[in-house]
């Protein structure tokens, strides 16, 4: 089966960093994105990657490595307005988007 | 977890005619449903969201009468693409809301109008 995986929660600080990794298993592979969603809202795109290696875009970066069907979402200086959920989704063969059951960042102080 | 469909998967249609697409909560009751667009290698585009048993709230620049969207129960929403015309092609994606604010989503459904 087709099954992407990241983890439930994670806290981190306020200005520090925190890297959110996703592992996937897919019939194919066309492309990883990462969304964002705050609570009450629709996901907001981060970023995509379709070719193995660093895609940096302000404070976030996103990682790939298809061989090893392994992505991760590093977020710097963070902020207290990063608390969201943090959505890892694979487009398969069939160009159908596999999505994972999203990541919660809370951010303290 | 909470299960999303959307049906067809995958459609391919003639210039001119309509659309239905299908979204279903599988084992929640969906007080919320959204409908996205995605264009290739772009990001996920909100075109409406719609609340059961009321009218569906259109983002800017979407086009009501052209995408009939219809939340007539807690377990299914459908779109319409109406007239559908090339430019129509693109990638539909549901999501639906339940109690919790955790927001799953379909697998989506691929049209392509000829």
């Amino acid at each position: 089966g087709q099954n992407i995986d990241q983890p439930t929660e994670m806290t981190a600080t306020e200005g520090a960093i925190v890297q959110i990794n996703c592992t996937y298993q897919t019939s194919g592979f066309n492309g990883l994105f990462w969304y964002q969603q705050h609570a009450g809202e629709a996901p907001t795109f981060l970023s995509y990657n379709v070719l193995d290696g660093l895609e940096e875009k302000g404070r976030f970066s996103s990682f790939l490595s298809r061989s090893k069907g392994y992505s991760y979402l590093l977020l710097k200086e963070l902020q207290m307005k990063d608390s969201a959920s943090y959505l890892c989704a694979v487009r398969d063969s069939n160009y159908q988007l596999i999505w994972g059951a999203g990541t919660k960042l809370i951010i303290k102080p | 977890g909470a299960v999303v469909s959307q049906h067809p998967s995958w459609v391919i249609c003639k210039s001119g005619t309509s659309v239905k697409i299908e979204c279903r909560s599988l084992d929640f009751q969906a007080t919320t449903m959204f409908w996205y667009r995605q264009f290739p290698k772009q990001s996920l585009m909100l075109m409406a969201t719609s609340n059961e048993g009321s009218k569906a709230t259109y983002e800017q620049g979407v086009e009501k009468d052209k995408f009939l969207i219809n939340h007539a129960s807690l377990t299914l929403s459908t779109l319409t693409v109406t007239s559908a015309h090339p430019e129509d092609s693109s990638f539909y994606i549901c999501s639906a809301r339940g109690a919790v604010e955790t927001q799953y989503f379909g697998p989506g459904t691929r049209l392509l109008v000829l």
